[in-house]
């Protein structure tokens, strides 16, 4: 099963406003990340967060992780077209070496 | 440019005829692995090394062979290919030290189809 859990799956917005996804997950890790894809071609990383941080800032981009909840964010702020995308939270469990295991993901449309 | 590089982009094939998806990295990364990506089932690891000779299964490693001969090169092989590989496939690579994970670099991706 998947360990990482996007929320929502879909998320529309126009240009300029905020986009806010969540990521649930069932076990202890090491760290979380997340990837953008877009259409059909590979991932790209975005964000690596560790257990033992809270939050982190990338540019647009401010990731938190709440250990307590099992749960992680990702806020892209002032959107643009080109963020465009699906957007996906991938785990390392504790003691699983470097396996990521990838949740559904969530698919982001910026309206210009 | 560090890169990962996938041959070749698009495949279709018959079901039964052996084929091989090539992987290729030029970061000196220990650690590969390969996923398969499904509409509604997300990234699924099928295999993964950590380095040179060591591989280990996945989540789904049913119909899947790999080999890691040399560092940067991690290929992919279906002996008997049936349509249910039918996949979009990526191969991945990263850095590996111990118990630390670290961001994975993705290839742009093999399109199989298998009729």
């Amino acid at each position: 099963s998947q360990q990482g859990e996007e929320d929502p799956q879909a998320l529309s917005i126009q240009e300029g406003e905020n986009a806010t996804m969540n990521c649930s997950y069932k076990t202890s890790i090491n760290n979380l990340q997340w990837y953008r894809q877009n259409s059909g071609r590979g991932l790209v990383h975005l964000i690596l967060i560790r257990s033992n941080e809270r939050e982190k800032h990338s540019g647009r981009l401010r990731v938190t992780l709440d250990t307590s909840k099992k749960s992680s964010s990702l806020l892209i702020t002032a959107s643009r077209a080109a963020d465009t995308a699906s957007y996906f939270c991938a785990v390392t469990p504790k003691a699983a070496g470097n396996k990521l295991t990838f949740g559904g993901g969530t698919r982001v449309l910026v309206k210009p | 440019e560090a890169q990962v590089t996938q041959n070749p982009r698009y495949l279709i094939t018959v079901t039964g005829k052996k084929l091989t998806v090539t992987c290729s990295q030029n970061m000196n990364h220990e650690y590969m692995s390969w996923y398969r990506q499904d509409p509604g089932l997300g990234l699924r690891q099928i295999y993964y090394s950590m380095n040179v000779e060591v591989t280990d299964k996945g989540d789904v490693p049913e119909g899947y062979k790999v080999s890691r001969k040399e560092k940067r090169n991690f290929p992919l092989i279906l002996e008997s290919p049936s349509p249910n590989q039918t996949s979009l496939y990526f191969c991945a690579s990263s850095l590996f030290l111990g118990h630390e994970s670290y961001e994975q670099y993705f290839g742009p991706g093999t399109r199989l189809t298998v009729t």
